[in-house]
């Protein structure tokens, strides 16, 4: 699987949007990437997935650029609650479903 | 409610004492895994298992053993658990390919002394 880069750590005021981003340029045509969360020591949550449009669900909207090099997780309301560890990460369909998680990206929202 | 289950969510024991970590998930899902996480060093996958009695070792297998009898059910087994398997570990399923998203537990806190 493609080797993913994320900054440590970001800050974002509650109600402004939230954007994180993600570099994967060493990823293949078949690599889809995921977004994940993890608040506090919880289990990791899924949050979106995409493999070259454009994703929106009711969590998220995940941006991916045309080359696919890169992509940006966008919370567009954050609250406090949003306050979590976010991991990118890029996989393709392998025996036994193993996501590697780096170190994410630790994203306060503050009031 | 589609959700992974794990047991106990702590636990304190001592070094050489054998000891099990149930999981369990309620969605059919034909994939399980086992995760440890540790501070610095993220979340590592342990073994997985692909479908029952199918099972292999993932990054990080030694001082664990695990089991698939039955479609549900994915305990985890420390035989001889030691100080350096404190840790949090999470249990993770998912239905199989490649765009399918993975539910995990809450976790699991084992410290060993």
């Amino acid at each position: 699987d493609a080797k993913t880069t994320q900054p440590p750590s970001m800050d974002c005021a509650e109600g402004r949007a939230a954007n994180l981003p993600c570099n994967h340029s060493t990823i293949s045509g078949n690599e889809y990437v995921y977004w994940y969360r993890q608040i506090h020591s919880q289990g990791p949550q899924y949050i979106i997935h995409g493999l070259k449009n454009n994703e929106t669900n009711e969590m998220a909207s995940l941006i991916i650029t045309e080359d696919r090099k890169s992509s940006t997780l966008i919370l567009p309301h954050a609250t406090l609650r949003d306050t979590a560890v976010y991991y990118c990460i890029v996989r393709v369909e392998v025996g036994g479903q193993n996501f590697v998680f780096g170190p994410g990206t630790r994203l306060s929202v503050l009031p | 409610e589609a959700q992974v289950t794990q047991n106990p969510r702590y636990l304190i024991t001592v070094t050489g004492k054998k000891l099990t970590v149930t999981c369990s998930q309620n969605m059919n899902h034909e994939y399980m895994s086992w995760y440890r996480q540790d501070p610095g060093l993220g979340l590592r996958q342990i073994y997985y298992s692909m479908n029952v009695e199918v099972t292999d070792k993932g990054d990080v297998p030694e001082g664990y053993k695990v089991s698939r009898k039955e479609k549900r059910n994915f305990p985890l087994i420390l035989e001889s658990p030691s100080p350096n398997q404190t840790s949090l570990y999470f249990c993770a399923s998912s239905s199989g390919g490649g765009t399918t998203e993975a539910f995990f537990g809450q976790g699991t806190r084992l410290t060993v002394v």
